[in-house]
């Protein structure tokens, strides 16, 4: 069974510019979840969506937005890009129902670089 | 506030030795914890779990304990290998409040030396 995926692995922006992360989870998969990986914060949860539906929400300005599609896949976006949004962003996917949510596997990352 | 602390930044230890990983945590609504293993430049992978009406759960060489009245738990990693080198995250849910993020701790770099 093939793992999580995202695309692009790597991105340059420059501030004020908007970007959009893709993930793809392990397939039969119904939840995704966003984190930000930063050196000084560590792990911190943007968001997760299930069915199509934003079900959690972090503690991230508004700036930071996400959607699912019907096929379970996620997108990521960033809007007016700031230098402190450069970190490694992970999706992680889970069956999403009940105990299964907990157990939630990551896809390598996007390395995200603001200049 | 960090509601999942790594109070060790870094360990190591000699191949065939035991490693003691540890962890505590605050938010007393939090109900299951995991561990994942992370190498650089990829995700964290998934290494094992517990739910907090266990004290104790086993895979292989791995095992995690869970002390709830000190709201402590740890990881032991028996023998050590090479391999296990890498940066080792405490992860807990309160799936049971509602909400399955996982809150993170900020690691800890094991060295497993040979």
């Amino acid at each position: 069974k093939a793992g999580v995926t995202q695309t692009p692995r790597y991105l340059i922006k420059t501030r004020g510019q908007q970007v959009t992360l893709s993930c793809s989870p392990i397939s039969g998969h119904r939840s995704v979840s966003w984190y930000q990986q930063t050196p000084g914060q560590g792990l911190q949860f943007l968001f997760e969506y299930f069915s199509e539906t934003q079900r959690n929400k972090g503690n991230f300005p508004g700036r930071f937005s996400g959607r699912q599609f019907s096929n379970s896949r996620s997108e990521m976006n960033v809007s007016t890009l700031e230098l402190g949004d450069s970190a490694l962003y992970l999706c992680a996917s889970s069956l999403g129902g009940g105990r299964s949510s907990y157990e939630q596997y990551f896809g390598p990352g996007t390395r995200l670089t603001v200049t | 506030d960090q509601q999942v602390k790594q109070n060790s930044p870094s360990l190591s230890v000699q191949e065939g030795r035991i490693s003691i990983l540890n962890c505590d945590y605050t938010n007393s609504m939090f109900d299951y914890f995991l561990w994942y293993k992370k190498y650089p430049a990829e995700g964290p992978t998934f290494l094992i779990s517990i739910s907090s009406i266990k004290d104790k759960n086993e895979d292989g060489r791995f095992t995690v304990f869970l002390n709830k009245s000190a709201k402590h738990l740890s990881l032991h990693i028996v023998p050590s290998q090479p391999g296990d080198s890498a940066v080792y995250f405490c992860a807990a849910s309160a799936g049971g409040a509602g909400s399955y993020q996982l809150t993170f701790g900020k690691g800890t770099k094991l060295s497993v030396i040979p």
